[in-house]
C-alpha cells in the first residue's frame, strides 16, 4: 500500500536535547511538507521541499531543521532552540508543482512531541 | 500575508445540512481545498476548487467565488461520523498550502 509513515507516534524531549522526527513516503511524490498543529488550532507550515536536495522555510521555521537527501524521506529535527516544541507534527506530500494531483496533500499519521 | 477565516464551531443534527464558510486574503491564490480531521488523526482531503462554482462529491460539495475571496463546504445528510474538524486551505501559486484554524462540527442525534 502506498502512503506516508511517520515515526515515532509519541516522542519525549528533554531540555536542551535535539530530536528527529521521521517521515517516509512511497507515493513517488516530489513535494514534501512539515506542519505543526497546536491544540484546537490549524496547521502551520514549518518547512517544505519541492525536490531532492532543496527545501524552503515556511512560516515558523525557527528552531527546526530538515534535510531532503532522498525523494522518499524528509526528516525534521527539533533543536534545543525551539523553546516551545510540544505539539502534533504532521508530514505531508503531493505530486509536486505542475504535476497531476498537485492540489491534494496526503498526510502521515503524525508524531506527538512532549517535553519532559 | 495570508489569512483565512472560518467559524470555530458549528453544531447540527443528524440528517441535516450544514455549511461551513471560509473567507481568505492572500496573494498568489491558486485554489481552495477542504480537509477533514477527526480527533487525534491526520487531515484527509475532501474537495478542491480552482474555478468559481460548485464541486460535488457525494454528500459533500464545495463552492468558490474568487471575486469575493470566499468559499464554503456543504455537508448533506449529516451522519454522526461527520463529527470532526474541517479546514479550508489556500493553495498558493508555488505549491504551498495555508490552512485556516478549523471548524469543529458537532453532529447530534
Amino acid at each position: 500500500d502506498g502512503g506516508i509513515t511517520q515515526s515515532p507516534k509519541y516522542l519525549f524531549r528533554k531540555e536542551g536535547q535535539n530530536v528527529t522526527l521521521s517521515c517516509e513516503q512511497n507515493l513517488n511524490h516530489d513535494a514534501m511538507y512539515w506542519y505543526r498543529q497546536d491544540p484546537g488550532q490549524g496547521l502551520r507550515l514549518i518547512y517544505y521541499s519541492q525536490i531532492v536536495n532543496d527545501f524552503q522555510k515556511g512560516d515558523i521555521a525557527e528552531g527546526y531543521s530538515v534535510s531532503r537527501e532522498k525523494k522518499e524521506s524528509f526528516p525534521l529535527t527539533v533543536t534545543s532552540a525551539q523553546k516551545n516544541p510540544t505539539a502534533f507534527y504532521l508530514c505531508a506530500s503531493d505530486p509536486g508543482r505542475g504535476r497531476l494531483g498537485q492540489e491534494t496533500q496526503y498526510f502521515g499519521p503524525g508524531t506527538r512531541l512532549l517535553v519532559l | 500575508g495570508q489569512s483565512l477565516e472560518q467559524p470555530s464551531e458549528v453544531t447540527a443534527v443528524e440528517g441535516a445540512i450544514v455549511q461551513i464558510n471560509c473567507t481568505y486574503q492572500t496573494s498568489g491564490f491558486y485554489g481552495l481545498s477542504w480537509y477533514q480531521q477527526h480527533d487525534g488523526g491526520a487531515p484527509t482531503f475532501l474537495s478542491y476548487n480552482a474555478l468559481d462554482g460548485l464541486e460535488e462529491t457525494g454528500r459533500f460539495s464545495s463552492f468558490l467565488s474568487r471575486s469575493d475571496s470566499y468559499g464554503y463546504l456543504l455537508l448533506q445528510e449529516l451522519q454522526m461520523k461527520d463529527s470532526a474538524s474541517y479546514f479550508c486551505a489556500v493553495v498558493h501559486n508555488f505549491n504551498k498550502f495555508y490552512f485556516g484554524s478549523g471548524t469543529k462540527l458537532n453532529v447530534k442525534p
